[in-house]
């Protein structure tokens, strides 16, 4: 089925370990993005992919590392764990901005930094 | 990057009373256009309306309406005749345009409850 699909659904890691989430959408959207969820910040932009090896950052970058090599897949690298990073991720992706169209989002990753 | 507040982080409704979301932004782009979104408990993120800045109309669907005031810089979303399964987390986020460097950002959120 097409769509957009992250994973791990969850994930415990320790301080200091690299840890990735990764995302995968069959739509071959252009855009892709990287967001948190944290309780009263809303989401918040981490990077986001105008294309295939286009990327760029956004808000809150700091800590974060992402790739995008194939059009369907971006992962989202966390070079070394802290506990400030445990949050729900989400990916979403959109086609160009040729026309308003809405973000697609993946289920979430929930990340628990202990 | 683009302002959005959202500046009911919780609302309460009686159900089958109509509710009002706010949602302002901040934007010197003449073109734009806004969409919400609902997330449920269960967490996925579900498109629900969308309106743009040069529609003569308020945009409709179903029991959602925009209450959209382009001098106000507001794009309120009406939920009409509310049910139990819209309690949930509202967002609202501009649609970007190439000057704001493609980066789609969201207002913090509103939590809804529908009592019964």
């Amino acid at each position: 089925d097409a769509g957009i699909t992250q994973s791990p659904r969850y994930k415990i890691t320790e301080t200091g370990r690299q840890v990735t989430l990764m995302c995968h959408q069959t739509w071959s959207h252009s855009y892709m993005f990287w967001y948190r969820q944290d309780l009263g910040h809303g989401l918040r932009l981490i990077y986001y992919s105008a294309a295939a090896d286009i990327t760029d950052k956004g808000e809150v970058p700091d800590g974060y590392v992402v790739s995008r090599s194939k059009t369907e897949n971006f992962p989202l690298t966390l070079e070394s764990a802290t506990r400030s990073q445990t949050s729900v991720y989400f990916c979403a992706s959109a086609p160009g901005w040729g026309m308003p169209r809405p973000l697609h989002f993946g289920n979430g990753t929930r990340l628990t930094v202990t | 990057a683009q302002k959005i507040t959202q500046t009911q982080p919780g609302m309460f409704v009686q159900e089958k009373e109509a509710v009002t979301l706010d949602c302002t932004y901040d934007t010197s782009d003449q073109s734009y256009g806004l969409f919400w979104y609902k997330q449920p408990s269960s967490g996925e993120m579900i498109f629900l309306i969308y309106q743009g800045s040069y529609d003569e109309q308020n945009a409709t669907e179903g029991r959602y309406s925009l209450n959209f005031q382009k001098a106000r810089k507001s794009a309120n979303l009406v939920i009409s005749a509310s049910q139990l399964g819209d309690s949930a987390m509202y967002f609202c986020a501009p649609y970007p345009h190439l000057n704001t460097g493609n980066q789609f950002y969201f207002g913090t959120g509103t939590s809804l409850t529908v009592i019964p």
